[in-house]
């Protein structure tokens, strides 16, 4: 079946990096975009950015620029999440997400299928 | 940037109960949002598109309406497990901003 398996749980130390990995299965990887999505303990979601699986084309929210980095690997149908800098209101779970529609749609088509979520936890 | 404002950002309803939540967007959307359900310690789950379609599997009691700047998602009967928070967000363009969430409790 389609899904979106996540890298495990982290703990780091401000201002340290983090990579999360997100496997994807049952599906054409490069025909849907990947999102990150990210959730603060009893908050929101907050989306982070998208990658085109397709030309690695990338966007991302203004507040994450030059400290998130998302990148794929076709051939293992993985994409990455690197997020630099951490400060302790990073402190989330971290959420990969598919793009409903393929690389042809022209919106992103909301997250049809979404990962199990990875905690990560920034605490000296 | 579009916001997307949600209320009530809770709610308590008894089974059985019509309830109605309202996402608003600062400029028009056409029809590009969605909603998502969360229940308590759960994965999103994606429920209706382009702001009325239904994704599959969805159970019928759910519906979306709206277009613009307006947008309502409507539990017909509320179900004991209906009870989580609910998000709609905006996917045209960039940034896929979600609203603030509405949490709904049975009564």
């Amino acid at each position: 079946q389609v899904q979106l398996m996540q890298s495990g749980a982290e703990v780091k130390k401000p201002g340290a990096s983090v990579k999360v990995s997100c496997k994807a299965s049952g599906y054409t990887f490069r025909s849907y975009g990947i999102n990150w999505v990210r959730q603060a303990p009893g908050q929101g979601l907050e989306w982070m950015g998208w990658i085109s699986t397709y030309n690695n084309n990338t966007k991302s929210a203004a507040k994450f620029q030059g400290r998130l980095t998302m990148t794929t690997d076709t051939s293992t149908s993985t994409a990455y999440m690197d997020l630099g800098s951490l400060i302790s209101d990073d402190t989330a779970v971290y959420y990969c997400a598919r793009s409903r529609v393929t690389f042809l749609s022209s919106s992103f088509g909301g997250f049809d299928v979404w990962g199990q979520g990875t905690m990560v936890t920034v605490s000296t | 940037d579009i916001q997307m404002t949600q209320s009530p950002s809770s709610l308590s309803a008894s089974v059985g109960d019509r309830v109605t939540i309202t996402c608003r967007a600062s400029q028009g959307l056409s029809t590009y949002v969605a909603w998502y359900q969360q229940r308590p310690g759960k994965v999103p789950k994606l429920l209706i598109y382009s702001a009325s379609t239904l994704q599959s599997g969805v159970p019928s009691r759910f519906s979306g309406s709206g277009s613009g700047t307006e947008f309502t998602l409507t539990i017909s009967s509320l179900q004991p497990e209906d009870v989580a928070t609910y998000y709609c967000q905006k996917y045209f363009d960039v940034p896929l901003t979600f609203g603030g969430g509405t949490k709904v409790e049975i009564k």
